[in-house]
């Protein structure tokens, strides 16, 4: 069974520019999660799709991030414009949505914003 | 509100050697806690969970979890440290039996560096 996959696994983009950075998650997952870690900081919640729709997106930053999950499949989240605190590594995560669940992550994509 | 708190943020051990990262959590219901490992160049890897069964949880690659309610901690060791065990382990907690929420709340992260 394949993972959560991440594309790309490097970004490197000039501030202003705009990022998408695309999750597939596992087969038969309805839940996807977006993460990111930003350098010597933590892994934080970004936010939390239930298919197609947007269950929890209270850890988004601001409204420079728009995450689209069309047809509860692959995820998008765009970055425009980009900003040099932006950088760092953004994680997928995938889950089935039982009660006490485990999350799967992809191997996450580096963005570097100069 | 929930958090977790990785004791150190970097561990050296000798190969061979019993390996013992730290983990306190404040959370006001019995929480899920997990352990996750990232290599080098990799992804996050789930070595175990906790779910209100046995305290004592055993993980992938012979690491082990006990859960200790009376100290909020949620260590993670394992016997004999392999120079594969080097990597950033990660303590995290969900609030979902709680909440409802499943948004992950990760610890800082301790980097485990094993000496030949």
């Amino acid at each position: 069974e394949a993972g959560v996959t991440q594309f790309p696994s490097h970004s490197v983009i000039e501030k202003g520019q705009t990022v998408t950075l695309r999750c597939d998650p596992i087969s038969g997952h309805d839940n996807l999660y977006w993460y990111r870690r930003v350098m010597g900081k933590e892994i934080k919640f970004l936010l939390h799709f239930v298919k197609e729709s947007k269950q929890d997106e209270s850890g988004m930053p601001n409204n420079r991030f728009l995450a689209e999950r069309t047809g509860g499949t692959y995820s998008t989240l765009k970055v425009q414009p980009a900003e040099l605190e932006d950088s760092g590594v953004y994680f997928c995560a995938s889950s089935q949505g039982a009660v006490v669940e485990t999350q799967y992550f992809g191997p996450g994509t580096r963005l570097l914003v100069l | 509100a929930q958090s977790v708190t990785q004791l150190d943020s970097h561990v050296s051990v000798s190969e061979g050697t019993p390996v013992l990262l730290r983990c306190n959590y404040s959370s006001s219901y019995s929480p899920s806690l997990f352990w996750y490992v990232q290599h080098p160049n990799k992804g996050l890897q789930l070595l175990l969970k906790y779910t209100s069964a046995a305290t004592l949880v055993k993980g992938i690659n012979g690491f082990e979890a006990e859960f200790k309610k009376s100290e909020t901690s949620f260590h993670l060791t394992k016997p004999s440290a392999h120079m594969s065990d080097a990597a950033e382990y990660f303590c995290v907690v969900s609030p979902f039996q709680d909440t409802g929420r499943r948004a992950l709340t990760f610890g800082s992260g301790t980097r485990l560096q094993v000496q030949p």
